[in-house]
C-alpha cells in the first residue's frame, strides 16, 4: 500500500515563530488532507489539497503531486496551534476507493 | 449544518464484550469510514460504507464487521473485545464513492476495556 512519511516528528517553537512541516508520499493519490488533531483527539480539517496551493489565514500549504509531496506552512505560531499535525492520503485502485492512508504525524509544541 | 456526529463518546466494556458504535454523516454525504487511533499505532483505516454497502476495509479481523442504514448513518460492531482494541475510534464522511473528496470527522468514541 501507499507509504506516508512525516517529518519533522517533534518540533518545538517559540509563539510568533514560522514552521515548514512535510509530507512525502510513495505513490499517486486522488486525495491529501491535512489536519490538526488537538489534545482532546478531535480531528480538525485544515486543507483538502491534492494538488496545488491554498492559504487560510496563517496556514498555507503546498502539494506538488507529481514530486509526490506535500507543505504545510505555520505562520507567527499560537499557543493554540500547539497539537499533532496529521498528513493523510486517499488513492484509488481496483475501480474503487480506499480510506485515508495516515502519517505518523508531527507534533508541535509551541511556547509562549 | 450539522457536523459528523458519533455516539457514545465513551464506552468502557470487559474482554469478550461487545460493543457498538454509532456516527452520523453530514447531510448528504454518503460515504462512512471508520478509523482506529490506537496508542503507539497511529491513525488506522477500518471500513468504508457507501449506500448502504462494505466497499473496503483494512487490515483487520472480521470480528469487526458494521452496517450502513438507508439514511446512511453507520454502526461499527467489535465482538469478542481483546484489551489491545482499547482505542479512540473515529468516524468520517464524504460526498460520493471515488474517495476524492475531503473526509469530515466527528469527535470519536473512546472504547476501553478493562
Amino acid at each position: 500500500g501507499i507509504q506516508v512519511e512525516q517529518s519533522p516528528p517533534d518540533l518545538i517553537l517559540q509563539e510568533g515563530a514560522n514552521s515548514t512541516l512535510r509530507c512525502n508520499f510513495s505513490d499517486s493519490v486522488n486525495n491529501l488532507q491535512w489536519f490538526h488533531q488537538n489534545p482532546w483527539g478531535q480531528l480538525i480539517n485544515l486543507f483538502y489539497i491534492p494538488s496545488g496551493t491554498k492559504q487560510n489565514g496563517r496556514l498555507s500549504a503546498t502539494t506538488v503531486a507529481t514530486e509526490r509531496y506535500s507543505l504545510l506552512y505555520i505562520s507567527s505560531s499560537q499557543t493554540t496551534d500547539s497539537g499533532v499535525y496529521f498528513c493523510a492520503v486517499g488513492s484509488h485502485s481496483g475501480g474503487g476507493a480506499d480510506g485515508l492512508t495516515f502519517g505518523k504525524g508531527t507534533h508541535l509544541i509551541i511556547q509562549p | 449544518e450539522a457536523g459528523v456526529t458519533q455516539s457514545p463518546t465513551h464506552l468502557i466494556k470487559t474482554r469478550g464484550q461487545q460493543a457498538t458504535l454509532r456516527c452520523s454523516p453530514i447531510s448528504g454525504h454518503t460515504s462512512v469510514y471508520w478509523y482506529q487511533q490506537a496508542l503507539g499505532l497511529g491513525l488506522q483505516f477500518l471500513l468504508w460504507y457507501d449506500e448502504g454497502e462494505e466497499r473496503n476495509r483494512g487490515n483487520f479481523p472480521p470480528r469487526f464487521s458494521g452496517r450502513q442504514f438507508p439514511n446512511y448513518s453507520s454502526e461499527l460492531n467489535v465482538n469478542a473485545l481483546e484489551l489491545e482494541d482499547s482505542a479512540l475510534y473515529l468516524c468520517a464522511s464524504s460526498w460520493g464513492d471515488r474517495g476524492n473528496q475531503p473526509q469530515h470527522f466527528g469527535d470519536g468514541t473512546r472504547l476501553s476495556i478493562l
